[in-house]
């Protein structure tokens, strides 16, 4: 069976400092992998999303940046964060092609001091 | 890019009453998911459709593809505590079809 794992679970950091969340998949091999980032009662909003190796869709112009240094891996980063990246952010896999079902996991809690 | 408007945004109700939320776009979808959050967690899916005109249950919940394939809609039926959290559709967009975008959400609050 396939499942995902994001860590760390929660990540307190001071503004200016990197950022680097990762999210790897088990079980499938070339999955669709996205970012989402989600404020307060708020809804998903897509960040990034890869459809393979090296190959990084960026939805949102911001702080952030994405790579896909290997096929079922997935990192977010950042060089310097702001207090404005504070969020939940989650990672989530579907099967390549698309249009298919897609599965979260159990997101980073990030809060930028 | 694409979005979905998901409504209602909030929902108060009592124990036992059944629940419908919907979500609409102003394009057409090749797939529609639902999904419920609870506090803390990440989404989990409820429901998956395909095709324009499907109708699915997993349970109390039902959910179905819209004949236009702009909207979808979610029904849970005699709602239960454990029912509570925010409630997310998404869809794969035929321009976009590997990009999977989200509605606003709607929040369950049940009285017991």
């Amino acid at each position: 069976s396939q499942t995902i794992h994001q860590w760390p679970a929660t990540l307190v950091q001071p503004v200016g400092s990197p950022l680097s969340l990762e999210c790897t998949v088990e079980g499938t091999s070339n999955p669709n992998l996205y970012w989402y980032r989600q404020a307060a009662g708020r809804g998903l909003q897509l960040l990034f999303y890869s459809v393979g190796i090296g190959q990084i869709s960026s939805e949102v112009p911001q702080n952030l940046s994405a790579s896909r240094p290997q096929d079922r891996q997935f990192i977010l980063s950042s060089k310097k964060l702001l207090l404005s990246d504070s969020g939940f952010y989650l990672c989530a896999w579907s099967r390549t092609g698309g249009s298919t079902e897609a599965f979260f996991g159990q997101g980073t809690r990030l809060t930028v001091v | 890019g694409q979005q979905l408007n998901q409504s209602p945004q909030s929902m108060f109700i009592q124990e036992g009453e059944d629940v419908s939320m919907n979500c609409t776009s102003s394009s057409i979808f090749n797939t529609w998911l639902w999904y419920k959050q609870d506090p803390g967690e990440g989404p989990v899916l409820l429901i998956a459709l395909y095709k324009a005109g499907e109708l699915t249950s997993n349970g109390r919940l039902t959910a179905q593809f819209g004949i236009t394939r702009k909207d979808s809609f979610l029904n849970i039926s005699a709602s239960i505590p454990s029912d509570v959290g925010i409630y997310f559709c998404a869809g794969f967009s035929p321009q976009g079809a590997q990009k999977l975008v989200f509605g606003q959400g709607t929040r369950l609050t049940i009285n017991p």
